[in-house]
């Protein structure tokens, strides 16, 4: 079946404009994650969603960091005025919410802020 | 303090070799669960293997086995056999389950890169 899919595989933006990175999850998927990896680094948790309960935003390194997850599938990642600092890879994983909770992950979208 | 340590440089091993990479985590939760994944230079996340703080088994997975050590909060993940395809970025990762939720985010550790010498 379908994986994880992200869009867009590639975003350049100007310092202080506005970002949406699209995920949609594995179909049936009850949880969905984004994390950010940096140049040669491992993955960083921003946030989390399970079902209908609030989101787990614990790694959101600002407020100008935000996401949605629309119905239970399709998630939204906006970051607003974008910083140098903000150029990653995006990944968003989902997983089934059973057994060993196995993430499986989207290609990522590399954002690059110049 | 970091709660995955992988400190080793980048590994090299020739091809139909066995290596091990190593990975220590730190947690006070009792239940916990531990992944390894494959990140080749494509840039995809690849699921390797699991294992749950409470099995009393090593976990294995085709090529792939965890070498679990709990006392020494170890999970040191070995490849059999290493094919030209395995060089890629390997990571640990960990849940905290009773802290966090059983299917809440994972921590992940800084990798380590191999490569299969031909």
């Amino acid at each position: 079946g379908a994986g994880v899919s992200q869009s867009p595989s590639n975003k350049v933006t100007e310092k202080g404009k506005d970002v949406e990175l699209r995920c949609d999850p594995i179909s049936g998927h009850t949880a969905l994650y984004w994390y950010r990896q940096s140049l040669g680094q491992g993955l960083e948790f921003l946030i989390y969603f399970q079902g209908n309960s609030a989101p787990d935003k614990s790694g959101l390194p600002s407020d100008r960091f935000s996401a949605e997850r629309t119905g239970g599938s399709v998630s939204t990642l906006t970051i607003q005025r974008t910083q140098q600092e903000d150029s990653a890879v995006y990944l968003c994983a989902s997983s089934p919410g059973t057994g060993s909770g196995e993430q499986f992950f989207g290609p990522g979208t590399r954002l690059t802020v110049l | 303090a970091q709660k995955i340590t992988q400190t080793q440089p980048g590994m090299f091993v020739q091809e139909k070799e066995a290596v091990t990479l190593d990975c220590t985590y730190d947690t006070s939760d009792p239940s916990y669960g531990l992944f390894w994944y494959k990140q080749p230079s494509s840039g995809e996340m690849i699921f390797l293997i699991y294992q749950g703080s409470y099995d009393q088994q090593n976990a294995t997975e085709g090529r792939y086995s965890l070498n679990f050590q709990k006392a020494r909060k170890s999970a040191n993940l070995v490849i059999s056999a290493s094919q030209l395809g395995d060089s890629a970025m390997y990571f640990c990762a960990m849940r905290e389950i009773i802290k966090t939720g059983a299917n809440s985010k994972l921590t992940f550790g800084k990798g380590i890169t191999l490569s299969v010498r031909p």
